[in-house]
């Protein structure tokens, strides 16, 4: 099944520092990765996704880039607020008959004042 | 708000007992994902189910079930409980189910073994 690696597992940035964190995964065929946030004792919740026919995607001040080649994708966070500061999941599927979506460990990220 | 329903929202009982966890997907979505997420851990994925039928499953111990009902909620069971269970249990739920449909996450119910 798909693998995804993540890294780092931990980011401390200073407040309006960017932060980049970046995941790879084993299955060529995947084509859909999404990236969500967890704050502290919160639910996760989707803040972007990309599609494979999409090499970069930006809303705001977050980005994220996808390398179909390299096999990995990151999530670019610019001026950095302490609200950012959570953990970020990165995923990965594709369409098959196995719809799971496969998570990286997390990052947690934290932004200093 | 997602949307998602879980509940109980915490949940604590002794090593080798039965527990039911319960999710009411958003209002539209048919599809319900069960997350397991242990202390410090990922989320590792259980098992997804699509208008009542089981649609992919990942590592789910086989002390552990599932099931959607045909009013779209869905419940986990755990039996012979181990301390290792011990972890924050998310619902999630999407309108279709497919490879990319944005997951929505309930609050999760934490389950302590003892």
């Amino acid at each position: 099944g798909e693998n995804v690696e993540q890294h780092p597992s931990t980011l401390s940035v200073q407040e309006g520092d960017s932060a980049v964190i970046k995941c790879t995964y084993s299955d060529s065929a995947s084509n859909y990765f999404p990236w969500y946030k967890q704050e502290l004792g919160k639910r996760p919740q989707l803040i972007i996704d990309i599609r494979s026919n999409v090499g970069e995607k930006k809303d705001q001040r977050i980005a994220v880039t996808l390398n179909k080649t390299a096999k990995h994708f990151s999530l670019h966070i610019t001026e950095t607020q302490p609200e950012d500061s959570a953990v970020y999941f990165c995923a990965a599927s594709k369409m098959s008959s196995d719809y799971k979506l496969s998570f990286g460990a997390g990052t947690t990220v934290t932004v200093r004042a | 708000d997602s949307g998602v329903t879980q509940t109980p929202k915490h949940l604590i009982t002794a090593t080798g007992q039965r527990v039911t966890l319960r999710c009411s997907p958003r209002s539209g979505d048919l599809s319900v994902y069960w997350y397991q997420q242990s202390l410090d851990q990922g989320l590792q994925f259980l098992i997804q189910y699509y208008n009542g039928e089981e649609r992919a499953k990942g590592n789910i111990l086989e002390r552990f079930s599932a099931q959607q009902f045909p009013d779209l909620h869905s419940e986990l069971n755990l039996s012979s409980l181990e301390l290792g269970d011990s972890a924050l249990y998310f619902c999630a739920s999407s309108v279709e189910g497919s490879y990319n449909s944005p997951l929505h996450f309930g609050n999760g119910t934490r389950l302590t073994v003892t």
